[in-house]
């Protein structure tokens, strides 16, 4: 069962506009998420994190935003660049446990 | 700081042949260790997760079998390859212990290409 769901395969995006990912989760435990970028042949890096006590952190152009009641977390990318074509996956852990749920990630293309 | 490196970064095994991937950690003691496939056009899949020397836990049936004979290595095996073991393998780890309010980031290693033909 899939506990963290990202329900867009890809997403295309004009340079400069903002790019919005989404996420969905199940599991009411999970009080962390994270979000990775990812490149072809590549290990994920780590973007940005927000604990479940936020509702928004923000760290340069990356803005993660969360919405408990909803289960629902989304990342912003302001302005997207060319160089952030790339795979982005969201996960999620909880306080009891040492997993790492990963959604199915999201294909971000920008456009020059 | 803390480094993990994986190897070999690319190989290709005919089916029924063995298997070996190696990961080590630098710059922390006593993590948490993940080995991860990414099945092509497919998320990340947890595989096994170890939180100490020997001891391991695996996610899903499988062809495959961790260990970990070292605090900061862990090797992911299998005897004889199939078909479906091709994928992108990566390795991860992440501090065992939580902050207040707070919670660990999972780093990865540089991942393996492994074909099974």
């Amino acid at each position: 069962d899939q506990q963290v769901k990202q329900n867009s395969p890809s997403l295309s995006v004009q340079e400069g506009r903002i790019s919005i990912l989404n996420c969905d989760y199940t599991n009411s435990m999970f009080d962390y998420f994270l979000w990775y970028k990812k490149y072809p042949a590549e290990g994920p890096t780590f973007l940005i994190s927000i604990s479940s006590i936020k509702d928004k952190n923000e760290d340069g152009r990356f803005t993660v935003f969360l919405n408990k009641s909803a289960k629902h977390l989304s990342l912003h990318i302001v302005p997207s660049q060319p160089g952030d074509s790339a795979v982005y996956f969201c996960a999620a852990s909880a306080r009891t446990g040492n997993q790492f749920y990963f959604g199915t990630g999201t294909s971000l293309t920008v456009i020059p | 700081s803390q480094t993990i490196h994986q190897w070999p970064a690319t190989l290709v095994q005919p089916v029924g042949s063995p298997l070996s991937l190696e990961c080590t950690v630098e710059g922390t003691s006593n993590p948490n260790l993940y080995w991860y496939r990414q099945a092509a056009g497919r998320g990340l899949q947890l595989l096994f997760y170890s939180v100490g020397i020997g001891q391991i836990s695996s996610e899903v049936p499988q062809n495959l079998s961790a260990s970990r004979p070292q605090d900061r290595q862990f090797i992911l095996s299998s005897k004889k390859l199939l078909l479906s073991d091709s994928g992108f393998y990566l390795c991860a780890w992440s501090e065992k212990d939580r902050e207040t309010y707070s919670g660990n980031t999972i780093y990865f290693g540089e991942g393996s290409w492994l074909t099974v033909v």
